[in-house]
């Protein structure tokens, strides 16, 4: 079964705090994704990685950068915390685009204070 | 611009059948999927839909029309533990999922 673990279930941080929130999956899927979950809304791709040291801007990747060093993990960075960025995190990866299924993290419900 | 639409909420009773739809308007398509998501977890796949028909999986079918730009989701002899969210998904010509809002399921004794 493909894991895809995240470093924290629940965060609480405050205003213009470095954020870092962890990704790891290990079936050596080479897609990995960020989404965030809000109420009413579909879920929003922030950024998205083909590969190692790949990476792309989703929907709405104003405040948010990753970073994919190694092809298991993939780390999204909120490099000053704003409350408008309180929100469900999901991680999600895939095999390749040949696959289109995703598999998804427990997620990380951040709050911002 | 991209679109997907479901209904918000649907309220059943336990031991019936109900149908969420889901129309969808993309820019381009290869293939449909649906995803349950239970409160406070992340979504699991439930099913996937390329070609034109019904795919029958236990009590769970999806069906998709790609002319019409449709798809619906049939749950069969519901269950309490059915209550949940049911996200449904495009996948685009960039072979980016796009995603709906998600139907909220009550399932009521």
């Amino acid at each position: 079964d493909v894991k895809v673990t995240q470093s924290s279930r629940y965060l609480v941080k405050r205003t213009g705090e470095k954020v870092f929130l962890e990704c790891v999956q290990d079936m050596d899927h080479e897609n990995m994704f960020w989404y965030r979950q809000d109420p009413g809304l579909g879920l929003r791709l922030i950024y998205f990685s083909y590969d190692v040291k790949m990476k792309e801007k989703g929907d709405i990747p104003e405040g948010y950068s990753v970073s994919r060093e190694k092809k298991e993990r993939f780390s999204l960075i909120l490099e000053s915390a704003s409350t408008n960025q309180t929100s469900m995190y999901l991680c999600a990866s895939r095999a390749g685009t040949e696959s289109n299924e995703q598999f998804f993290g427990p997620g990380t419900r951040l709050t911002v204070l | 611009g991209q679109n997907i639409d479901q209904p918000t909420e649907m309220t059943a009773t336990e031991g019936a059948i109900v149908q969420i739809n889901c129309t969808y308007q993309t820019s381009g398509f290869n293939g449909l999927f649906w995803y349950q998501q239970h409160a406070g977890e992340a979504p699991t796949f439930l099913s996937y839909n390329v070609l034109d028909g019904l795919e029958e999986k236990g009590r769970f079918s999806s069906f998709l029309s790609r002319s019409k730009g449709y798809s619906y989701l049939l749950l069969k002899e519901l269950q309490m533990k059915d209550s949940a969210s049911y996200l449904c998904a495009v996948v685009d010509s960039n072979y980016q999922l796009i995603w709906g809002a998600g139907t909220k399921l009550i399932i009521k004794p």
